[in-house]
């Protein structure tokens, strides 16, 4: 039982060039999010989904797109990359009910 | 908007000692409070977590006190362990938005 995926763990861009985050998770999880995390800042939402289909933003979703084609995946995609956006960033599922977020282990991305 | 203040920053104890983790929330509709435990390099992991509609919850050596009308809730770890030292989240969710309001994070030293 794998939980949440998230590919790659490392990522080195530079300004301007677009990537995608990818996260897989297959625990049947109605949500599904993305969260960057910041020395002092905490864990900042950017989107969430609800089902597939569904997208909302968060408390920072500038810069960043996504969708949710299936139940399983749902992938961060940075449009431009800034400097501003180098980051720990951090997907998250859970069943709607029950409100635990499950998290996978992170993608370090820096932005030259 | 919606904002989780969480202190302190750091904190060390002894081992066999006490923790506590304090956070106050803004949003008086938040209904659900949950505790996450960050190891290094790891994502973030649910330890505990409270409703609205209970005061204290206790796992073993860990605790959550809510005061709603204070806005404030709490972690206590008791007679901490080495394996405690990590980083502490609280969080902040009012039923239906499934949008979580995340605290700065407080990083806990538990010395030998």
């Amino acid at each position: 039982n794998a939980g949440v995926t998230q590919t790659p763990k490392f990522q080195v861009l530079k300004t301007g060039q677009s990537m995608t985050l990818q996260c897989a998770q297959d625990m049947n999880h109605e949500y599904m999010s993305w969260y960057r995390q910041d020395p002092g800042m905490g864990l900042r939402l950017i989107h969430y989904s609800v089902g597939a289909g569904i997208t909302d933003q968060g408390e920072v979703p500038n810069g960043y797109n996504v969708s949710r084609s299936t139940t399983e995946d749902f992938p961060l995609r940075l449009l431009s990359a800034a400097p501003s956006q180098t980051s720990v960033y951090f997907c998250a599922s859970s069943y709607l009910t029950t409100g635990e977020l499950f998290f996978g282990e992170g993608s370090r991305l820096t932005v030259l | 908007g919606e904002n989780v203040e969480q202190h302190p920053s750091t904190l060390s104890v002894q081992e066999g000692d006490s923790a506590v983790i304090k956070c106050t929330y803004s949003d008086s509709a938040s209904n659900y409070f949950p505790w996450y435990k960050q190891e290094l390099g790891k994502g973030p992991q649910l330890i505990i977590d409270i409703r609205s509609n209970v005061g204290e919850k206790k796992d073993q050596r860990i605790a959550v006190t809510l005061n709603k009308t204070a806005k404030h809730f709490s972690l206590h770890i008791t007679e901490t362990q080495p394996e405690d030292s990590a980083v502490y989240f609280c969080a902040a969710s009012r039923q239906g938005t499934y949008k979580y309001i995340f605290g700065t994070g407080t990083r806990l030293k538990v010395l030998a």
